[in-house]
């Protein structure tokens, strides 16, 4: 069955810390995968999105890894800031069909002062 | 470019009843696709249409349909309305064109209350 599954479900960090969010996912066959934010009330924001062949891509301060290999992908988010309070949602393309996305539960992360 | 529209924002209905949800999608989109968003289920793919016709379908019972019209804006219609159906609905437009890399762009979403 394809899964996404996302790790931690939730997380409290001091502005200005780095964290790391993870995305381990059992879809096949795999055509990419992408990062999205999402507000509190509002639609998700695409961040990044890497095909199988790409290890790494960055969006200013959110830098995203995939290892195709072993199937995970993680979410760095660098000198946080109170407005990156949001929920990240990691979210796979399966090769099989047209925009036919396959979404984790998400991590809801809040940025404390 | 606007982005992606959706109406209405918010809406309130009982059971038994059917609503219709409308999406307009960022101009020269031609791939319209729609989720529903629970705290306990989180994003579930519906169904995405491109050109007027049904591309792809999610796990929903028959009471979840949807349509797209010759502007590629596009209605989802659920009928008998169930508790559980208490949801954002996310319709989300990409070109639609070759392969799934198509990034799709999400509207701000309806909220569904169902008493």
């Amino acid at each position: 069955k394809n899964q996404v599954e996302q790790s931690p479900q939730s997380l409290i960090i001091l502005e200005g810390k780095n964290c790391t969010l993870q995305c381990n996912y059992t879809v096949s066959p795999f055509s990419n995968l992408r990062w999205y934010k999402q507000d509190t009330g509002r639609g998700p924001v695409s961040l990044t999105i890497m095909t199988f062949s790409e290890n790494t891509k960055s969006n200013g301060r959110y830098t995203a890894t995939l290892d195709a290999d072993t199937k995970q992908s993680s979410l760095h988010i660098t000198a946080s800031q109170l407005s990156d309070s949001a929920s990240y949602i990691c979210v796979v393309s399966d090769a099989g069909g047209y925009n036919k996305l396959i979404f984790g539960a998400g991590t809801r992360l809040a940025v404390h002062p | 470019k606007a982005g992606v529209t959706q109406t209405p924002r918010y809406l309130i209905k009982t059971r038994g009843q059917q609503v219709t949800l409308s999406c307009s999608p960022i101009s020269g989109h031609r791939s319209v696709s729609w989720y529903q968003q629970t705290p306990g289920q989180g994003l579930q793919f519906l169904f995405e249409y491109f050109s007027e016709t049904q591309r792809n379908k999610g796990n929903f019972p028959g009471r979840f349909s949807g349509r797209q019209f010759s502007n590629s804006r596009s209605e989802m219609n659920v009928s008998t309305l169930e508790l559980g159906d208490s949801a954002l609905y996310l319709c989300a437009s990409s070109p639609g064109q070759g392969s799934s890399y198509n990034e799709q762009f999400f509207g701000p979403g309806t909220r569904l209350t169902v008493l």
